[in-house]
């Protein structure tokens, strides 16, 4: 079955320091893979997918199909990054289903 | 600005009583979304539509149905609400094709007592 898996449920790194929040998951296929963030008091929203290859609030996420991974880096941790992160994938053999992790919760202390 | 709103903030229900959580897009969106959204379990998959009157179940739809009468709506029912469906819900809404977006509204903090 398609899962996504994040091992980690909080995360705590102080301002400045890198930042690597873990997401596995299990396909077969070619997956579709998305970071989304939710801030407080505030809707989940789209950080980035795999696909744009881009940086985001100077977050990168690399896919390795080799290691089913899609890791969340950031090499300086900011305050304001502090947030809900959830790994999603959709899942194109489940009629096009959009699955979440666990999520994890990062805090970035001052 | 896309919109997707669900019409509760926040609501409270008895023990068996039958609840609705409506949800609306204005983004002409095909697929939509019900989620729960629990501590330590993250995003859990309720019911998805990918078009008005279709339906597909996701991971937890037990306790659940689902009413998708014009594409921009998206209900959620509860038949007879239990004290462990107390909960954040989710709606959440997105185009067909290659690695859209999906877009969610405020959420709905359900407490059953």
């Amino acid at each position: 079955a398609q899962r996504v898996t994040q091992p980690e449920k909080l995360l705590s790194v102080f301002k400045g320091a890198p930042v690597e929040l873990k997401c596995n998951y299990s396909y077969s296929g070619s997956p579709e893979l998305f970071w989304y963030v939710q801030y407080s008091r505030q809707r989940l929203q789209l950080l980035l997918r795999h696909i744009s290859r881009e940086s985001i609030k100077g977050f990168t996420a690399d896919l390795n199909k080799g290691e089913t991974s899609f890791h969340l880096k950031k090499p300086f941790a900011q305050e304001e990054d502090s947030a809900m992160y959830y790994c999603a994938l959709r899942s194109y053999n489940q009629g096009g289903k959009l699955i979440f992790g666990q999520g994890t919760e990062l805090s970035v202390k001052p | 600005d896309v919109k997707v709103t669900q019409s509760s903030r926040y609501l409270v229900k008895r023990t068996g009583e039958k609840v609705f959580l409506e949800c609306v897009q204005d983004m002409d969106h095909e697929n939509m979304f019900w989620y729960r959204q629990d501590p330590g379990l993250g995003l859990r998959l309720i019911y998805f539509s990918y078009d008005v009157k279709m339906k597909e179940k996701g991971d937890i739809p037990e306790g659940y149905s689902v009413s998708r009468e014009k594409k921009e709506r998206f209900s959620l029912i509860l038949e007879s609400a239990s004290t462990n469906q107390t909960s954040m819900y989710l709606c959440a809404s997105s185009l067909t094709g290659a690695n859209t977006e999906a877009f969610f509204g405020q959420g709905t903090r359900l407490t059953v007592v």
